[in-house]
């Protein structure tokens, strides 16, 4: 059974920084593409960022492009979102999503990890 | 990067159909056939319904069809339950980026 686990919503302050991870189990890792999507308190969805099968190439939106990072660590069926800058705007729940190997779609989604950005 | 287009909220009564709409551009929805539904419960996470415009994944009843025309693709739901009520996001393949849609709220009256 495929899961998603995502992990280091908290409070923080606008400017400040935050790491969240995503622990992936049941299936192989390493041989698919990473999402992070997010949505924002009574918002609709917002993708966020992409990282290919190997970390190879990554992809943002531009709302985030320069302040967010996305890596992932295939031996630890990980992913992460290292996010700086952060602003108001960027409050929101943020989902790990896996990418299906053929064709462009998320097929699994995590439950989602809550970042509030409030002083 | 702009969202693509959706009707805030659509209705009917159960054993109705209703459609949704999802209106992009030759840059996303009217340059791929790479258009997706998400079917998302209050609280829940979202949940897929349809790929590659058309396509259902296992276990998603046949009630839900999906079509496009140009930059705009389709969801239908024929045969309306209960349970259909939820928000509806489309999302579409723009070139290693994706772009979701503003997102349809279904209720059954």
């Amino acid at each position: 059974e495929v899961q998603l686990v995502e992990s280091g919503g908290v409070v923080v302050q606008p400017g400040g920084s935050l790491r969240l991870s995503c622990a992936a189990s049941g299936f192989t890792f390493d041989d698919y593409a990473m999402h992070w999507v997010r949505q924002a308190p009574g918002k609709g969805l917002e993708w966020v960022s992409l990282i290919s099968w190997d970390g190879g190439s990554t992809y943002y939106a531009d709302s985030v492009k320069g302040r967010f990072t996305i890596s992932r660590d295939n031996s630890k069926n990980s992913l992460y979102l290292q996010m700086n800058s952060l602003r108001a705007e960027d409050t929101a729940l943020y989902y790990c999503a896996k990418d299906a190997r053929w064709e462009p779609h998320f097929d699994y989604w995590g439950q989602g990890t809550l970042v509030t950005v409030s002083s | 990067q702009s969202a693509l287009t959706q009707p805030r909220s659509v209705s009917g009564s159960p054993g109705q159909s209703v459609t949704i709409s999802c209106t992009g551009t030759s840059s996303d929805v009217g340059g791929y056939n790479y258009v997706s539904w998400y079917q998302q419960h209050p609280g829940k996470a979202p949940k897929l319904m349809i790929y590659d415009v058309s396509k259902r994944p296992s276990g998603v009843p046949d009630r839900f069809s999906g079509s496009k025309s140009g930059n705009t693709a389709s969801l239908t739901i024929s045969g309306l339950q209960a349970e259909d009520e939820a928000d509806y996001y489309c999302c579409s393949y723009a070139g290693s980026y994706r772009v979701f849609g503003t997102g349809t709220k279904v209720t059954v009256l």
